[in-house]
Parts: structure tokens; C-alpha cells; sequence
């Protein structure tokens, strides 16, 4: 059975940095890329970056392009999103998923339950 | 303002089908595959929909995806209340290189 449990979520001040942590297991890690999206307080889901099944193609939404970093650990079966520079506005429940193929151009077929980030001082 | 456009809210009545429309564009419906997500709130979003019209196992056949163009929809056919929740479509833009979701749709079962 596919899953996904993230980890990390907390309450920070703007301008911190944090870490999240998305563990999985039932499917072989090595052949899918992994997202991570986010659903911040009364708005809908948004795209937050795409790692592909090898880790050499990163995407990322223009909103957090340039402070957040998506990694792996194929030996850890983790995915990881290393965020910098925090502001209120990242404020929301973060998801990691797994996608439905190796790299870009495919959807999220399997979803953790999420972690929750709060950006306040 | 996404660049997928779905209506903010959409309707119907037990054993009634609903369509849930998104509209995109060349540079990403037109050539990527679409998907369709179910948000209840408090629990994570749930797969209806992969690869424009492809239908999860579990996933009961009420529930269908098609594309045509720079469109996409989700038909639900004899609406159910526990049918009752937010729907998003989602496609890889190419111009973006990012994944885009649509502003989603909030259903009513009435």
C-alpha cells in the first residue's frame, strides 16, 4: 500500500528557515518523482515544486522559487523541502505526493496527510 | 488568477450528474495530461481522475474525465451527498514548467 508521511511542520518567525520531511513507502521510491503542494487558510491547492525520480530535475512555483529547495534520499525513501526566507503568506497545510510518472508533465496520484506551517512573529 | 479556470461553485440534486468544467490553454491542457482531485476538508485531496480520462481502481465509475482542446471536464453522475466537496483539475503548464491547479469547485449536493 502507497504512503506518504510528512514531517517538520511548525510555527516559525518570517525570515526562518525550515525543513520538511516526506517518508514513503509501498512503491519503489527510485521511479517517481515527487511533489510537494500546499493548501494555505481559505484558498485552494497550489503547486509549491516537482523533484524528478533521479534528482536532477527540480521544478518550482514562482511564488517560493529561489528560497525553497526540493531534495531526495533514495536511501532513505525521503523526500525533503528545505525553505528559506520564511514569510506569512507560506502559511498552510503542506503536502507531499507522489506522482504518476519519473519527471515533469505528471500529476499526483498518491497524497501524505500533510504538515502544517505557520509563519508568524 | 490561475491559469486553469474552473466555476467557483457548482450544484445538483440526488441521482441528478453534474459537469465540472476546466478551461486552459495550448500551452498546457492542449498537450499534458489532466487530473481531477476531491477535497473534503480535513482530509488529504483524493486521485478521481489520471492521464485526462483514466479512473483510479476504487473509484466509482459515476465519475468520468474527458479533454477536448484547451478543455477539460469531470461528469459525476448520480450525485451522492457524500459527492459533496471541493474539485480541482491540475495539469503541467509548459510555459510555467510547473504544475498549475485549478481555483477549484465547490460542490453542493442539494
Amino acid at each position: 500500500q502507497v504512503r506518504l508521511v510528512e514531517s517538520g511542520g511548525d510555527v516559525v518567525q518570517p525570515g526562518r528557515s525550515l525543513t520538511l520531511s516526506c517518508t514513503v513507502s509501498g512503491f519503489n521510491f527510485d521511479d517517481y518523482a515527487v511533489h510537494w503542494v500546499r493548501l494555505a487558510p481559505g484558498k485552494g491547492l497550489e503547486w509549491v515544486a516537482l523533484i524528478s525520480y533521479d534528482g536532477t530535475d527540480k521544478y518550482y512555483a514562482g511564488s517560493v522559487k529561489g528560497r525553497f529547495t526540493i531534495s531526495r534520499d533514495r536511501f532513505g525513501n525521503t523526500a525533503y523541502l528545505q525553505m528559506q526566507s520564511l514569510r506569512p503568506e507560506d502559511t498552510a497545510l503542506y503536502y507531499c505526493a507522489k506522482a504518476d510518472g519519473s519527471g515533469s508533465g505528471y500529476g499526483m496520484d498518491a497524497w501524505g496527510q500533510g504538515t502544517t506551517v505557520t509563519v508568524s512573529s | 488568477q490561475s491559469v486553469l479556470t474552473q466555476p467557483p461553485s457548482a450544484s445538483g440534486t440526488p441521482g441528478q450528474g453534474v459537469t465540472i468544467s476546466c478551461s486552459g490553454s495550448s500551452l498546457n491542457i492542449a498537450y499534458n495530461y489532466v487530473y481531477w482531485y476531491q477535497k473534503v476538508p480535513g482530509t488529504a485531496p483524493k486521485l478521481l481522475i489520471y492521464r485526462s480520462n483514466q479512473r483510479p481502481s476504487g473509484v466509482p465509475d459515476r465519475f468520468s474525465g474527458s479533454k477536448s482542446g484547451t478543455s477539460a471536464s469531470l461528469a459525476i453522475s448520480g450525485l451522492r451527498s457524500e459527492d459533496e466537496a471541493d474539485y480541482y483539475c491540475a495539469v503541467w503548464d509548459d510555459s510555467l514548467s510547473g504544475a498549475v491547479f485549478g481555483g477549484g469547485t465547490q460542490l453542493t449536493v442539494l
